[in-house]
Parts: C-alpha cells; structure tokens; sequence
C-alpha cells in the first residue's frame, strides 16, 4: 500500500511550456483533488473528482485540466506554464466524501514546480 | 462558498507551554473540521478531527473544540514539545460535496 504517490518531485518549466503532474492512489478511494500552496495562501483547491468520469472545479482551476479516466489516476495539466503556476503542487484522496465515514484526506508528498 | 479565518498567522510558545490556533468559518453547513501538521518540506499531515455533532475531541496532548452556534473551532496543544514546531491548517468540508477549504496556517514555534 504505497498511499498517495505523485510524479515529479521537483520540475522547472519555461513559459508556455505544458506539463503532466502524474497523482496515483493504491487505497480505492474514491475521492481525489489537487491543492497549490503558495506562502501565506494555504491550500487551495485547483480541481476535483468525487468517481472516475467526474471531475469539477475548484477555487483557482484556471490554467490547469484534469481527467479521471480510472479511479487510480488523477493527472494534473498545466496547458501553458506561467510564473504564476509556480507553487508546491499537492495530490490528495479520501475514501469518501460523505459525511460520517472515511473523511480523512491524505496527501502525497508534494511537486514543486518553477515556471520562469 | 466556505471562508475559513484562521488565527494567529505565527505562534511561539516556552517549551511545556500550551498553545491555541483558532479558526472561524462561515458555512453554517460545514459538517467536518481537520486540523493538518507540516513540517518543513513534508506534506500535510492529518492530526486530529472533529464532526460536527461533536463539541470537544482528544488525543494525547491535542484537542479540538467546537462551538457550532459561533461558527469556530480551535486547536489545544498541551506541555508543547520543541517537535511540535511545524505549520498547523485547519480546514472545513463545506456543503458542497468534495470541497475542503483550508486556512491559511499557523507557524508555531516552540523554544525549548
């Protein structure tokens, strides 16, 4: 059970540049997201996925795309790199949703990546 | 959506001291509050929780209480240990099904 695993660790990318933040989970749950933290912002939520097939937006999603072809994966697009995308990126999943069972979110380690 | 204040923004406390993060949020259907530790370059990582048919939850040295009617919950670490240096979030998970909105953190520093 390897948890919440994100793909890569550290990157940096030219302006304009697209990329793939991979996220993988081994523990079935059902729900996964992606965080940016920036200094003194906390965690915001960029996008979202209650199943496979579904996803939605989060507070800050402009700039980015996601998919949810299976319940695994949950890859994060960055269509055309801006210094403002620079940021820790965060991956995280809860086996549910729902109020009242398995709430716990649990985080993958962090990617942190500069845009110049 | 969900707004969660959260307060003080740095925090430093004697070693053995007790410290309190406390954090507003504005969903009067928020129905669950984590509270996330991170240490420097590591992910968040969950410490405690409560629901909200719960007004006071413990563990060890760490409680979370929560007053439903005021809208806010708090942090107690109790006889801090120079090891509970790290960042502390709250959170709520708001009415909108798979939102958890976060504060903006407190950086708590304990002198030994």
């Amino acid at each position: 059970n390897a948890g919440v695993t994100q793909t890569p660790k550290f990157q940096v990318l030219k302006t304009g540049q697209s990329m793939t933040l991979q996220c993988a989970q081994d523990m079935n749950h059902e729900y996964m997201s992606w965080y940016r933290q920036d200094p003194g912002m906390g965690l915001r939520l960029i996008h979202y996925s209650v199943g496979a097939g579904i996803t939605d937006q989060g507070e800050v999603p402009n700039g980015y795309n996601v998919s949810r072809s299976t319940t695994e994966d949950f890859p994060l697009r960055l269509l055309s790199a801006a210094p403002s995308q620079t940021s820790v990126y965060f991956c995280a999943s809860s086996y549910s949703i729902t109020p009242g069972s398995g709430n716990t979110i649990y985080f993958g380690e962090g990617s942190w990546l500069t845009v110049v | 959506g969900e707004n969660v204040e959260q307060h003080p923004s740095t925090l430093s406390v004697q070693e053995g001291d007790s410290a309190v993060i406390k954090c507003t949020y504005s969903d009067s259907a928020s129905n669950y509050f984590p509270w996330y530790k991170q240490e420097l370059g590591k992910r968040p990582q969950l410490i405690i929780d409560i629901r909200s048919n719960v007004g006071e939850k413990k563990d060890q040295r760490i409680a979370v209480t929560l007053n439903k009617t005021a809208k806010h919950f708090s942090l107690h670490i109790t006889e801090t240990q120079p090891e509970d240096s790290a960042v502390y979030f709250c959170a709520a998970r708001g009415s909108t099904l798979g939102r958890l909105y976060f504060g903006r953190g407190t950086q708590l520093t304990v002198w030994p």
